[in-house]
């Protein structure tokens, strides 16, 4: 079968970091996307990753181990406009969705 | 920047009744899809397209239908409305399949009484 895996919800302090955790047992892969949907909003594309090893886009980090089916996602310096929920996404034929992990910044 | 434009933010139907959900993307994409969303079942994929009058069922089809007769046009038709059809759904298109990001328009809440 296939099916990704993800925190339902995480509580972190504004100006720290932290990791967002996905596993992935897919039929296909064609790359692993994360993005960010605020409440009542659209999900809006933050990075993607086709090969092993960590991508760097400003505050935000993405990393891939193709043979563990893992992948996390990096927030540094965390911002209370950070708090949304982020979805993995694993790229194919059919991209497949996680469900999603809500992120709560507080003060 | 890619835009998406869903017919409707908010939309409210009987049971029974067709509808039928819109969305235009202006940037020339081969592919379309159609999702809805579901507290903590995540996005799930109900039909795409990657051509102008393709389709491929996604994982969940049963009660819908899709209509691609433009390319810079996806439709979304509930054959016959049910209760189990309320949820937001969201349409999105990309550039590629599976190695392109996909870019979403704000969604449509339907709600079937």
């Amino acid at each position: 079968g296939q099916n990704i895996d993800q925190p339902t919800e995480m509580t972190a302090t504004e100006g720290a970091i932290v990791q967002i955790n996905c596993t992935y047992q897919t039929s296909g892969f064609n790359g692993l996307f994360w993005y960010q949907q605020h409440a009542g909003e659209a999900p809006t594309f933050l990075s993607y990753n086709v090969l092993d090893g960590l991508e760097e886009k400003g505050r935000f980090s993405s990393f891939l181990s193709r043979s563990k089916g893992y992948s996390y996602l990096l927030l540094k310096e965390l911002q209370m406009k950070d708090s949304a929920s982020y979805l993995c996404a694993v790229g194919g034929f059919k991209t497949i969705f996680g469900a999603g992990t809500r992120l709560f910044v507080k003060a | 920047d890619v835009k998406v434009t869903q017919s409707s933010r908010y939309l409210v139907k009987r049971t029974g009744e067709k509808v039928f959900l819109e969305c235009v993307q202006d940037m020339d994409h081969e592919n379309m899809f159609w999702y809805r969303q579901d507290p903590g079942l995540g996005l799930r994929l109900i039909y795409f397209s990657y051509d102008v009058k393709m389709k491929e069922k996604g994982d969940i089809p049963e009660g819908y239908s899709v209509s691609r007769e433009k390319k810079e046009r996806f439709s979304l038709i509930l054959e016959s409305a049910s209760t189990n059809q309320t949820s937001m759904y969201l349409c999105a298109s990309s550039l590629g399949v599976g190695n392109q990001p996909q870019h979403f328009g704000d969604g449509t809440r339907l709600s079937i009484l």
